[in-house]
């Protein structure tokens, strides 16, 4: 098992550009969710989906947009980045979404915008 | 607002101390997490929790739920043990984080 893969792990935009930011895993996880971390702040919900289909809104979801089409993957677009989002974004996935259940988190993608 | 708030912010300690991290949360919870974040930034989790106490080698977590109060213990502590420790609580289908406690062990 790979557990949950993100790429890339670091990146640079340009204010205005558009980048997707890939969260993948192969645990058949239903719950998988996007996370900002910034200095000084915990972690923050940006969105996240209990099953392929379903996504719904976190703690900061203005600026970014997903989608879950299969299972397995859980992209996180920016439209139009601004340097606000320039922060450390983690992906995690659970193996469901009800109940108590660990959560496992990716790498991490370190991103900024100029 | 903080829904999760954790004390110390940052702690430092000589190796073999017992150490203690404290979470406190605002709301109704379905579990509690506790997580570590090592220098390279990547986050595991070390333990979940919705009643009572669990027991991972030489960490201890307790959860009060009545008080909604958690805490890690640490005993021992070694210098690998230095790493961000995080608080997350679930409720519905949201998880908020604490803003984490800094441990340092000094050989």
């Amino acid at each position: 098992n790979a557990g949950v893969t993100q790429t890339p792990k670091f990146q640079v935009l340009k204010t205005g550009q558009s980048m997707t930011l890939q969260c993948a895993q192969d645990m058949n996880h239903e719950y998988m969710s996007w996370y900002r971390q910034d200095p000084g702040m915990g972690l923050r919900l940006i969105h996240y989906s209990v099953g392929a289909g379903i996504t719904d809104q976190g703690e900061v979801p203005n600026g970014y947009n997903v989608s879950r089409s299969t299972t397995e993957d859980f992209p996180l677009r920016l439209l139009s980045a601004a340097p606000s989002q320039t922060s450390v974004y983690f992906c995690a996935s659970s193996y469901s979404w009800g109940g108590a259940n660990v959560l496992t988190f990716g790498a991490g993608s370190r991103l900024t915008v100029l | 607002k903080n829904e999760v708030e954790q004390s110390p912010q940052n702690l430092t300690a000589q190796e073999g101390e017992f150490i203690t991290i404290n979470c406190s949360y605002s709301v109704g919870i379905s579990a509690l997490h506790w997580l570590q974040q090592h220098p390279g930034g990547g986050i595991v989790s070390l333990f979940m929790l919705s009643s009572g106490k669990k027991k991972h080698g030489r960490l201890i977590a307790t959860i009060n739920i009545q008080e909604k109060h958690s805490s890690l213990h640490i005993t021992a502590s070694h210098p690998r043990d230095s790493a961000v420790y995080i608080c997350a609580v679930k409720t519905g289908n949201q998880f908020y984080f604490g803003t984490g406690t800094s441990l340092t062990v000094i050989p």
